[in-house]
């Protein structure tokens, strides 16, 4: 079956400092990544749709500036949230799906952001 | 625009009972597929089901049993005989002509021994 891997699982970073999460798909190619961002008790928020070698589409509201997207190759995206601060520790999931005909999503496994 | 509401925020059973998990979606598109998510507290989400809007049958896999109704817009999840692993979130999403899924806010079900 289709797996997402996405690292780290957990990280904690000084506040104004960039972290980077990685999103890779390990048995299929995705031509399109999702990343959601998802606060305590509350749902999944998109974020971002990447497509590979083009750049990133946003959602309203969210910096692009702050959350770099980046899907260099079919097999992988990553996110870096720069100049983290306290208000962006949040969980972060990808998404990633196979082709447009197949609606399947794959999601990671999660980042848990802290920024202290 | 798309809307996916599940009205219940948490629910607490006991073991063995039945309970059922509401969504109700809002969608101008004539083809569209719904999802079901379950993320335990561990955070990964765990895919349930996919159905596509024309597919009205209802589906059973093992004691997970799904209604989807056109007509009242809505597609409820039932777990039968429930059990203190059920405890978790789940997400009922949708999928229109755009590529994005659209999350619901999500049930808290709470299985208590």
């Amino acid at each position: 079956g289709a797996v997402v891997s996405q690292h780290p699982s957990r990280v904690i970073c000084k506040s104004g400092t960039s972290v980077k999460i990685e999103c890779r798909s390990l048995d299929f190619q995705a031509t399109t990544m999702f990343w959601y961002r998802q606060f305590p008790k509350q749902s999944l928020m998109l974020m971002a749709t990447s497509n590979e070698g083009s750049k990133a589409t946003y959602e309203q509201g969210v910096e692009k500036d702050k959350f770099l997207i980046n899907h260099a190759s079919l097999t992988l995206s990553t996110l870096t949230v720069t100049s983290a601060h306290p208000e962006d520790s949040s969980f972060y999931i990808c998404s990633a799906q196979r082709d447009a005909s197949n609606y399947g999503y794959t999601f990671g496994s999660g980042t848990r952001l802290t920024v202290v | 625009a798309q809307k996916v509401t599940q009205a219940q925020t948490e629910i607490s059973v006991v073991e063995k009972e039945d309970v059922t998990l509401d969504c109700v979606y809002e969608t101008r598109d004539t083809t569209y597929y719904l999802f079901w998510y379950k993320q335990p507290p561990s955070g990964e989400l765990v895919f349930l089901i996919r159905r596509n809007s024309f597919d009205e049958q209802n589906e059973i896999s093992g004691r997970y049993s799904w209604n989807f109704q056109k007509s009242t817009s809505s597609f409820n999840f039932t777990i039968t005989a429930s059990q203190v692993v059920d405890s978790a979130v789940y997400f009922c999403a949708l999928k229109g002509a755009g590529n994005m899924l659209t999350f619901g806010g999500g049930t808290r079900l709470m299985v208590k021994p």
